[in-house]
């Protein structure tokens, strides 16, 4: 079946535009999680989500950034006036529920703020 | 803190030599352990997981890691490697009291030369 789908690919912005980052998990999956890797660095955890609701959004840098998800589905990821160093690739997986089971990668967007 | 280290950042072998991948983390509470590889311009996949049961785990490609409790360490190898087996490859811990998240080493990048 389908993985874990991410839009755009890449993205370039200017500083302080706003972005929307969108992730489309694989159906029937509950759970959903965004990380973000910069360059040369490991994966730091953003937020997850246990259906629509996000129990744990602890990752989130700051207030410019939120994330919603509708139902099981689509999820997005909204950087408000963006900064050069928000500039990582942003990752989004979906597993079938949360604790045992294995967390699916989507290719991730790339995001350029110049 | 860190609680996922990667020893190596690059490790260069020929083809067909033995490799290991080191990780260690450092946890005061039950983890759960995983290492995923990320191919050039691919998502990352995963390779191997513990839960619990037998410390010696096998994942895809050839390749196993073994959890070491008493040195927290949970080092990846494979006995004969390809050149098609170079790529970033993460380790990454779930705690027992963390919930969902994942929390990921730097990433070592093994490459692999004829």
């Amino acid at each position: 079946g389908a993985g874990v789908s991410q839009s755009p690919s890449n993205k370039v912005t200017e500083k302080g535009k706003d972005v929307e980052l969108r992730c489309d998990p694989i159906s029937g999956h509950t759970a959903l999680y965004w990380y973000r890797q910069r360059l040369g660095q490991g994966l730091e955890f953003l937020i997850y989500f246990q259906g629509n609701s996000a129990p744990d959004k602890s990752g989130l840098p700051s207030d410019r950034f939120s994330a919603e998800r509708t139902g099981e589905s689509v999820s997005t990821l909204t950087i408000q006036r963006t900064q050069q160093e928000d500039s990582a690739v942003y990752l989004c997986a979906s597993s079938l529920r949360q604790i045992w089971d294995t967390q699916y990668f989507g290719p991730g967007t790339r995001l350029t703020v110049l | 803190a860190q609680s996922v280290t990667q020893l190596d950042s690059q490790v260069p072998v020929f083809e067909e030599a033995p490799v290991e991948l080191r990780c260690n983390y450092s946890s005061s509470v039950s983890v759960y352990l995983f290492w995923y590889v990320q191919y050039p311009n691919q998502g990352l996949q995963l390779l191997l997981k513990y839960l619990s049961g037998s410390t010696l785990v096998k994942g895809i490609n050839g390749f196993e890691a073994e959890f070491n409790k008493s040195q927290t360490s949970f080092h990846l190898r494979k006995p004969s490697v390809h050149i098609s087996d170079t790529a970033e490859y993460f380790c990454a811990v779930r705690k027992e009291t963390s919930g969902s998240r994942l929390t990921f080493g730097e990433g070592t990048q093994l490459t692999v030369n004829p």
